[in-house]
């Protein structure tokens, strides 16, 4: 089974300045992805960022970087030199790789609803 | 940019009725997906097909719910006799690997 917490039901951060939305996860699966998707109050939901267990490095992509500690069983996302238009809920998901036994399916987390202040 | 299309955006239906939901996955991925999200709650799985057959489904897809490719670019979802609490957000989604892209969704509204 897979479960995905996102402690942070909202968060509040000045135009310009980075924020760090928190994900854990807990898995049995040998190997997973772990995913960011924002979605906007018109209610889209769009591909961020992907990280595989597997992954030496941190993930990056653009102003997005996933900051994955596997050992603490975190993956959270940093958005830098944060705009306006990255007002959005924001929602931390995983799935199995190969080796797993929870399908291909998602799982997400409950969300963090991110406001940038001008 | 090729993206996940669902029509219709928007749909209000009689509890009972049947409704059917499409969606056009992008054009090179293998594996689809149907989700749901309940205002106000987190996004919950469906339902994956792969090869045209169901490859995993959920505990919420019961017998209800059907899923069909009926030709080579469409990918529908069938609720067959719908329920006041089948009222919520439905994404369509496609991956060629790890990564699943989402529709814009259809929201549907059961009265």
């Amino acid at each position: 089974a897979q479960k995905i917490t996102q402690t942070q039901p909202g968060m509040f951060v000045q135009e310009k300045e980075a924020v760090t939305l928190d994900c854990t996860y807990d898995t049995s699966d040998p190997s997973y992805g772990l995913f960011w998707y924002k979605q906007p109050s018109s209610g889209e939901m769009i591909f961020l960022i992907y990280q595989g267990s597997y992954d030496q490095q941190n993930a990056t992509e653009g102003r997005y970087s996933l900051n994955f500690q596997k050992a603490r069983k975190s993956a959270n996302l940093v958005i830098s030199a944060s705009q306006l238009g990255d007002s959005a809920m924001y929602f931390c998901a995983m799935r199995a790789l190969w080796g797993g036994t929870s399908g291909s399916r998602l799982t997400f987390g409950e969300g963090t609803q991110l406001t940038v202040n001008p | 940019e090729p993206e996940v299309t669902q029509t219709p955006s928007h749909q209000v239906t009689q509890m009972g009725q049947e409704v059917i939901l499409r969606c056009v996955p992008i054009s090179n991925h293998l594996y689809f997906y149907w989700y749901r999200q309940i205002l106000g709650q987190k996004v919950e799985f469906l339902v994956s097909f792969y090869n045209n057959e169901i490859s995993e489904k959920s505990e919420i897809f019961d017998d209800q719910f059907s899923v069909e490719r009926p030709d080579g670019s469409n990918f529908t979802l069938k609720i067959r006799s719908t329920k006041l609490e089948d009222s919520a957000m439905y994404f369509c989604a496609s991956s060629e690997k790890e990564t699943q892209y989402f529709g814009p969704g259809t929201r549907l509204l059961v009265l």
